[in-house]
């Protein structure tokens, strides 16, 4: 029974490149999170994604980010331009129906992202 | 102010000390998420409880909804529960609203 996996683990980006973090849920789950966590800082809701469907994007900057999760493959968090700024690690939860807040979510290992 | 404030940040003990970490929040919620962050970075969820008193092994997690306030306990510490412990709460959406986190050392 694989877990939510999350790759790749590390990611180094220039300013100014794009990078992709692809999160695979866990078997059976159709609901997936994702969550940054600054540096010294605590998690913060991102996006949560349904297959095919964005449910809430409310924690997405408004610029450079975007998530989907396609009927096929894994979900992807994509952050064009990136800037020094979005250095962090990147988490992806997974849940198996929608009600994620009243059921465990079950995490990833997370992406941690380096911009030089 | 946070929504959900934990306290203490940094907590240090002695092999088989019992460990209290708090958690208070401000809103309204639907449930209440201890997690446990390993130093390798990995996140596991421990509890999920909207009411009462939960046991797994030596944790033990207690929640009163009237205070707005939860409390993770272990009992008998060890070194191996050495990690960063993070309290979440999930309201009427399904995002879930994360404390900073406690960070706790045990040694031998």
């Amino acid at each position: 029974n694989a877990g939510v996996m999350q790759n790749p683990r590390h990611l180094v980006r220039r300013r100014g490149q794009e990078a992709r973090l692809r999160c695979s849920p866990m078997k059976g789950h159709s609901h997936v999170y994702w969550y940054r966590q600054l540096p010294e800082e605590g998690l913060k809701f991102m996006v949560y994604l349904q297959k095919e469907n964005i449910i809430d994007e409310s924690g997405m900057p408004k610029e450079r980010f975007s998530a989907e999760f396609p009927k096929e493959g894994p979900s992807i968090l994509r952050i064009q331009q990136v800037v020094r700024g979005d250095s962090a690690a990147y988490f992806c939860a997974s849940s198996p129906r929608q009600g994620g807040n009243l059921l465990p979510q079950h995490f990833g290992d997370g992406t941690r992202l380096s911009i030089l | 102010k946070n929504e959900v404030e934990q306290s203490p940040q940094n907590l240090t003990a002695q092999e088989g000390e019992f460990i209290t970490i708090n958690c208070s929040y401000s809103v309204g919620i639907s449930a209440l998420h201890w997690l446990q962050q390993h130093p390798g970075g990995g996140i596991v969820s421990l509890f999920m409880l909207s009411s009462g008193k939960k046991k797994h092994g030596r944790l033990i997690a207690t929640i009163n909804i009237q205070e707005k306030h939860s409390s993770l306990h272990i009992t008998a510490s060890h070194p191996r529960d050495s990690a960063v412990y993070i309290c979440a709460v999930g309201g009427n959406t399904d995002k879930l609203i994360f404390g900073t986190g406690t960070r706790l050392q045990v040694f031998p």
